[in-house]
């Protein structure tokens, strides 16, 4: 069946570091792609999406590059902020399913 | 223009009653999905609703839990005689109709489940 994994976390930088996680799926056909981040608490929040491969996904600094070649959809941001501390989950939907696809989550800490 | 909403938003029972988890979706928004967080784990599917109908109940537990999303009214996930391993946090998503698999689920705060 189709499945996301993603690094193991915790992420732990400093304010202004350059950020990636890794993100790579499983999947038959052509899905969408997606990253949502969960602050503490709280519900998840779409970060980005991509449904096509090549297309580039961005949103407050973050972006993700759809890669079918590689399977990949790796999260970067150029310079993280300690408000970025949250928990980010990578997903997929595949064609003809509405269910997203999670991956297990990475944590990302920032500090000042 | 009200996100998604669930309550409560933390529930406890004690082993062998049962939990009722509601959530409204957006305006607008006609498709209803639940899914179910344990600890220190990703989100799993539990069920795909629209009006009146199941969709997708493929990650439901065979037993105990059901789902509705009745004409008028919230959504609500009920589990039945509830035990330890439930404890967890239920998170629901809605989104528009008619748009294909490539629109966006937008989740609720969730609701946290403990069981004692």
């Amino acid at each position: 069946g189709d499945s996301v994994t993603q690094m193991e976390g915790p992420v732990t930088l400093s304010e202004e570091a350059f950020l990636t996680i890794n993100c790579t799926y499983t999947a038959t056909g052509y899905p969408s792609l997606f990253w949502y981040v969960q602050y503490p608490g709280e519900g998840l929040q779409l970060l980005l999406k991509a449904t096509k491969a090549d297309d580039k996904g961005s949103n407050k600094g973050f972006e993700a590059t759809y890669r079918k070649e590689t399977t990949s959809f790796h999260l970067e941001k150029g310079s993280v902020q300690v408000s970025d501390s949250a928990v980010y989950f990578c997903a997929l939907k595949n064609t003809g399913f509405q269910k997203l696809v999670f991956g297990t989550g990475t944590r990302l800490l920032v500090s000042p | 223009n009200a996100g998604v909403m669930q309550n409560p938003r933390h529930l406890v029972r004690r082993r062998g009653q049962e939990a009722r988890l509601r959530c409204s979706p957006m305006k607008g928004h006609s498709h209803v999905y639940w899914y179910r967080q344990l600890p220190e784990e990703g989100l799993k599917f539990m069920v795909y609703l629209q009006k009146e109908n199941i969709i997708d109940e493929s990650g439901m537990p065979k037993e105990r839990f059901s789902a509705e999303f009745p004409k008028e009214g919230p959504s609500i996930l009920r589990i039945q005689q509830v035990v330890r391993g439930d404890s967890a946090a239920y998170f629901c998503a809605s989104s528009p109709p008619g748009q294909g698999f490539q629109e966006t689920q937008y989740f609720g705060p969730g609701t946290r489940l403990l069981v004692l």
